[in-house]
């Protein structure tokens, strides 16, 4: 069975800064999905970003990118000039490739953003 | 469009009740998703959906949870006796058509249910 880790429960950041946050996952499988999510104190989990794993090229979107190591099963979120609206917190998730599969999230991380 | 919607937003109930949470999502989304996420631990998977069929409830915790989707459209997760330990966020999510492989293909979230068995 996949399993997936963020090992801290939260971090801060300065508003403007660079901050970092830590995914790893354990899995078998050659082909799969990882995803990080945002869910905000409206509680709507709402899609950051996503990585194909047979994609060597990190994916971006605007302020956010993804260190993806697929040899060290790692997948770290970085957010770029941090905003207020940033603070939330994070999951992490995994899902096998194929149809109808379900995700696996980690534990999450609480992010805040200092004005 | 209108995205998931889920109620009740929180409910408060006592041990030994029943309590009913209801999704209804996106307009067209035969893929429905139902996850559980308890305090300070993993969301985790509970069934999935493919119209009224049910595809995958390998994560029901037991049979005190019951889930339904009649006509493919909205779907109800009951839990009958409620228990101290199935308190937490319940989550859905929808999808066209569960392939997420597919460029544009997203699984869309609702705002979840607190609950909350006293």
């Amino acid at each position: 069975a996949q399993t997936v880790t963020q090992s801290q429960p939260e971090m801060s950041v300065q508003e403007a800064e660079t901050v970092t946050l830590s995914c790893t996952y354990d899995t078998s499988e050659s082909d799969y999905y990882l995803f990080w999510y945002k869910q905000p104190p409206s509680r709507q989990m709402i899609l950051v970003i996503r990585q194909e794993a047979y994609k060597q090229q990190n994916a971006t979107e605007n302020r956010f990118s993804v260190n993806f190591q697929k040899a060290a099963k790692s997948f770290s979120l970085k957010i770029s000039d941090s905003q207020l609206g940033d603070a939330a917190m994070y999951f992490c998730a995994y899902r096998s490739d194929g149809a109808n599969s379900k995700l696996t999230f980690g534990k999450g991380i609480t992010l805040s953003v200092r004005p | 469009e209108a995205g998931v919607t889920q109620f009740p937003s929180h409910s408060v109930i006592e041990k030994g009740q029943t309590v009913t949470l209801r999704c209804d999502p996106i307009s067209g989304h035969d893929n429905l998703y139902w996850y559980r996420r308890v305090m300070g631990k993993e969301i985790k998977f509970l069934l999935h959906f493919v119209k009224e069929s049910k595809q995958d409830e390998s994560g029901m915790p037991n049979n005190r949870f019951l889930a339904e989707r009649t006509g493919g459209t909205y779907s109800t997760l009951k839990v009958q006796p409620a228990e101290l330990e199935d308190s937490g966020v319940y989550f859905c999510a929808s999808s066209r058509t569960g392939v997420l492989s597919a460029v544009n293909e997203k699984l869309f979230f609702g705002s979840g249910t607190q609950l909350s068995v006293l």
